[in-house]
């Protein structure tokens, strides 16, 4: 089974620096990649997915990701943060493998981003 | 469309008493699933659904119940409420193929005091 691996639970960053959040799944066969934002109180939100074609993918409010097969991981950067970029952040891989399973989505732990003036 | 919602926003339960979270969707999903949030530890899923009529555990059954009459609602039951169900519950749902992301709803939280 796939398990998604976030390796900082939290990370402060100050405002207008740039930030990355790690990401790493557990198989190196293929697979489709999330990333969602929590602002406090809130469900969760896509920030961008990868499915095929060019490993660096542009969300929404200036994230972006890259996609690198042989480290089997996806790293979510934004070259200049905000405040309202405070939120917490979860990597998800879904199997195609597991198409018409049902429980094909594994979220990770999420990574909490505090952006601090 | 309103996407996925879900009621109540808050509540406040007793040691053993129940109650039913309501989910629907609007948007035709196969899928739905319900999850709970605690502090520091991510998404547990709890149940989810392929379709209407059709229910699977997920990883924290116990405690719960679900049931899907119709492709757009997904309650959970809590029978016999205890201070460890105590969490945020969300609901979300997708189409069934796995590169169709899920939509979530704003969530429950629930106190069992």
């Amino acid at each position: 089974a796939q398990s998604v691996t976030q390796l900082d639970s939290q990370v402060p960053v100050f405002e207008e620096a740039p930030v990355e959040l790690r990401c790493n799944y557990s198989s190196s066969v293929s697979v489709y990649l999330f990333w969602y934002v929590q602002y406090p109180n809130q469900g969760l939100q896509l920030l961008l997915k990868y499915l095929s074609g060019s490993t660096l993918v542009k969300g929404i409010n200036g994230f972006e990701a890259e996609f690198n097969k042989s480290q089997t991981s996806f790293h979510l950067r934004k070259p200049s943060v905000h405040i309202s970029d405070t939120a917490e952040y979860f990597c998800a891989v879904s199997d195609p493998g597991r198409d018409n399973y049902g429980q094909n989505f594994v979220f990770g732990p999420g990574t909490r981003l505090s952006v601090l003036p | 469309n309103a996407g996925v919602t879900q009621t109540p926003k808050f509540r406040i339960l007793k040691i053993g008493q129940s109650m039913t979270l309501q989910c629907a969707q609007d948007m035709n999903h196969n899928y739905m699933y319900w999850y709970r949030q605690d502090p520091g530890m991510g998404l547990k899923l709890i149940y989810y659904s392929v379709g209407a009529g059709i229910t699977d555990k997920g990883e924290v059954p116990n405690g719960y119940n679900v049931s899907r009459s119709t492709t757009e609602d997904f309650p959970l039951r809590l029978e016999l409420a205890a201070p460890s169900q105590t969490s945020v519950y969300f609901c979300a749902s997708s189409y069934k193929t796995a590169y169709n992301e899920q939509f979530f709803g704003p969530g429950t939280r629930l106190t069992v005091l």
